[in-house]
């Protein structure tokens, strides 16, 4: 059974800097691996997919990493801004079968980004 | 464009009442959909997906039952809730043979 973790939990860092939030898991054989944002009380909304063939993806000020054999991601977001403050949660697609589209989340990293 | 709509979006229950979740998809067709729950503590978990209409798939044993009456129909249900039912609902959907799962805005359901 995969097993999602996101380290730190939380985080708490001043405007214009460079952070990574990390995410881990324990069954390498994934389809993807997405980042999601959440503001508090609402929905998700996907910031990067990254396919397991891939090594990493980039929009905008942020970007994410993949290392399959090692079961790790990152989540890198430059000049970090206050808009920037939210939840954030990785998830995998584990491969085969019945698995293909269902999500497994880690617990989310709470950032806030303070002027 | 595509939308997805989930309502209510908060909701107050007494234990034992009956539970019924609506969620609808515009702007696509045969759409997979999923149903999860964000509670505290807990993190986000999977309830239900679909493939396709009267086709569910259950990932927890537990006290919720999903229906697709329609295509971009997906209603998530209870007949006697529980105090372990609240949390936060979140439907998704993603289009078919494609990966990204796009979330509804949630609803928030509190059983006293």
């Amino acid at each position: 059974k995969q097993e999602v973790t996101q380290i730190p939990a939380a985080l708490s860092v001043p405007e214009g800097e460079n952070l990574v939030l990390n995410c881990s898991f324990t069954d390498s054989a994934i389809y993807n691996l997405q980042w999601f944002r959440q503001d508090p009380g609402k929905g998700l909304t996907s910031l990067l997919l990254i396919q397991s063939s891939q090594r990493e993806q980039t929009s905008g000020r942020l970007n994410a990493s993949l290392d399959k054999s090692s079961g790790r991601s990152t989540l890198y977001i430059a000049a970090s801004q206050p808009g920037d403050s939210a939840t954030y949660l990785c998830a995998s697609t584990n491969a085969g079968g019945t698995s293909y589209g269902k999500l497994t989340f880690g617990q989310g990293t709470i950032l806030t980004v303070h002027p | 464009s595509q939308t997805i709509h989930q309502w209510p979006a908060t909701l107050v229950q007494p234990v034992g009442s009956p539970l019924s979740l609506e969620c609808t998809v515009e702007g696509t067709s045969n759409p997979n959909l999923y149903w999860y729950r964000q509670a505290a503590g807990r993190g986000l978990q999977l309830l239900f997906y679909s493939v396709g209409i009267g086709q569910i798939s259950s990932e927890v044993p537990q006290n919720l039952s999903a229906s697709r009456p329609q295509d971009r129909q997906f209603i998530l249900s209870s007949k006697k809730l529980l105090l372990s039912d609240s949390g936060f609902y979140l439907c998704a959907w993603s289009a078919l043979y494609t990966d990204t799962q796009y979330f509804g805005p949630g609803t928030r359901l509190t059983v006293l």
